[in-house]
């Protein structure tokens, strides 16, 4: 299993940058790395997917190394509205027992 | 484009009674999952669908679970009896066939046993 490891919690302020790393060391070769965001009484919201190098769109980016072990997800000048919880998800739609949400990042962002 | 509904939106209940959730996914959505998320947790899958057939549902527990999609489309996931430990938002989520990990959330069921 494909197991994702994520810092708990983040701080940050209004219109800085925001870097969330993903530790996923047994990633297989068919996974896909995608990133969801969480705000309270919703469920969660695609934000982002990639699988290797640099995926980039109107919301944010997604750093993959060329290992896959690992993936950041970088949120540009962020806002108090981006205060929420990001889930990294590694896995292929077909092998269910990958899909497995972490307890995800939690992102405060202040004024 | 309609997101996925699920109604209700919020439940409360006594522990041994039964309770059942509605899901109506996105139109041509191939896949349909339910999903537990306990207060402070990720979400955790219980059942995943593709079409009218059950794909997983290793994480359901069938004593008191169920859950079906008769026609392909709509869901329900049913309790009973409940347990006060069920306390829990319940999503549900849908996908194409093949999209990888997209998957497109509804925004819930509140579920509390007292």
């Amino acid at each position: 299993l494909a197991k994702t490891t994520q810092p708990i919690s983040m701080d940050s302020y209004e219109g800085q940058e925001v870097n969330i790393t993903c530790s996923h060391n047994n990633i297989a070769t068919n996974d896909y790395i995608t990133w969801y965001q969480q705000f309270p009484s919703q469920g969660p919201r695609f934000i982002i997917q990639g699988y290797k190098t640099k995926v980039t769109n109107e919301v944010a980016s997604l750093f993959i190394p060329a290992d896959r072990k690992s993936s950041t997800l970088s949120l540009p000048r962020v806002s108090l509205s981006d205060t929420a919880v990001y889930y990294c998800l590694v896995g292929a739609s077909y092998n269910t027992d990958k899909l497995i949400f972490g307890t995800g990042t939690r992102l405060q962002v202040f004024p | 484009e309609a997101g996925v509904a699920q109604s209700p939106r919020y439940k409360i209940i006594e522990k041994r009674q039964s309770v059942a959730f509605w899901c109506n996914p996105i139109s041509g959505h191939a896949t349909l999952y339910w999903y537990q998320q306990i207060l402070g947790q990720g979400p955790k899958l219980l059942i995943q669908f593709q079409n009218n057939g059950v794909v997983d549902d290793s994480q359901l527990p069938k004593d008191r679970f169920s859950a079906e999609r008769l026609k392909g489309v709509d869901s329900t996931l049913k309790i009973q009896p409940a347990k006060l430990e069920d306390s829990a938002v319940y999503l549900c989520a849908s996908s194409f066939t093949g999209a990888g990990n997209i998957q497109y959330f509804g925004a819930g069921t509140r579920l509390s046993v007292l």
